[in-house]
């Protein structure tokens, strides 16, 4: 597609609910990235994949959160058991570019909250 | 501790103002990034510097990599409505990149 798309666009959740989060990046980008945005900060780096291969996932900020990248295109951030504090945007972004160098081209993000 | 640092945090000017914002590090970067992002969308990229002391125009906005590539400025001259939002500076250090929290910029019509 033109750009980063991520689905769904906003979920609720309860607390304790799985979730799972979907990006497709564009078409041909060699690299994707997940960032955790909090209300009025900056993202955070959560994970980076070169093709299907997770190189850092160092921002994961528990082991309830997992993503993955099976055939190096479509990736899905899961997490498991939410809790109120995982309520952010998740934005992804893709870059044609190996190297982090370069800018990225970020998806709309999926609005995450936890109740 | 925040490695990168922007100021000021919030900004509200009046249209047709000049205007700098500003992100400082002690660490030193192999390229820095812009970007401004609208409420409800992703962050999009206006630009990147990569050497030290460069300077780059992208119409009524001045970005500017520090000679240490430890820090970046960013003027916009004559500001608009359509230039409210949040802009966000972020630094590739160490294989990742890194972002400031963002300066929220306002123009007053």
């Amino acid at each position: 597609g033109a750009g980063v798309s991520q689905s769904p666009r906003y979920k609720v959740a309860k607390r304790g609910q799985d979730v799972a989060l979907r990006c497709d990046p564009i078409s041909g980008h060699v690299s994707l990235f997940w960032y955790q945005q909090a209300l009025g900060q900056g993202p955070e780096f959560l994970t980076y994949f070169q093709n299907e291969a997770q190189l850092d996932k160092s921002g994961l900020p528990s082991d309830r959160f997992f993503a993955e990248r099976p055939e190096g295109s479509v990736s899905t951030l899961k997490i498991q058991r939410t809790q109120q504090e995982d309520s952010a945007v998740y934005l992804c972004a893709s870059s044609a570019y190996r190297e982090r160098y370069y800018g990225y081209t970020f998806g709309s993000g999926t609005r995450l909250t936890v109740v | 501790t925040q490695l990168l640092e922007q100021s000021p945090q919030f900004l509200s000017i009046q249209e047709g103002e000049n205007l700098t914002v500003y992100c400082n590090s002690s660490s030193v970067f192999s390229s820095l990034q812009w970007y401004r992002q609208e409420p409800g969308e992703g962050p999009v990229l206006l630009v990147t510097v990569v050497t030290g002391g460069e300077v780059k125009k992208l119409k009524r906005l001045t970005f500017q990599f520090g000679d240490a590539r430890k820090d970046s400025s960013l003027h916009i001259t004559a500001a608009q409505p359509g230039d409210t939002g949040l802009y966000l500076c972020a630094g590739a250090k160490d294989d990742k990149i890194i972002f400031g929290k963002g300066t929220r910029l306002h123009i007053l019509p």
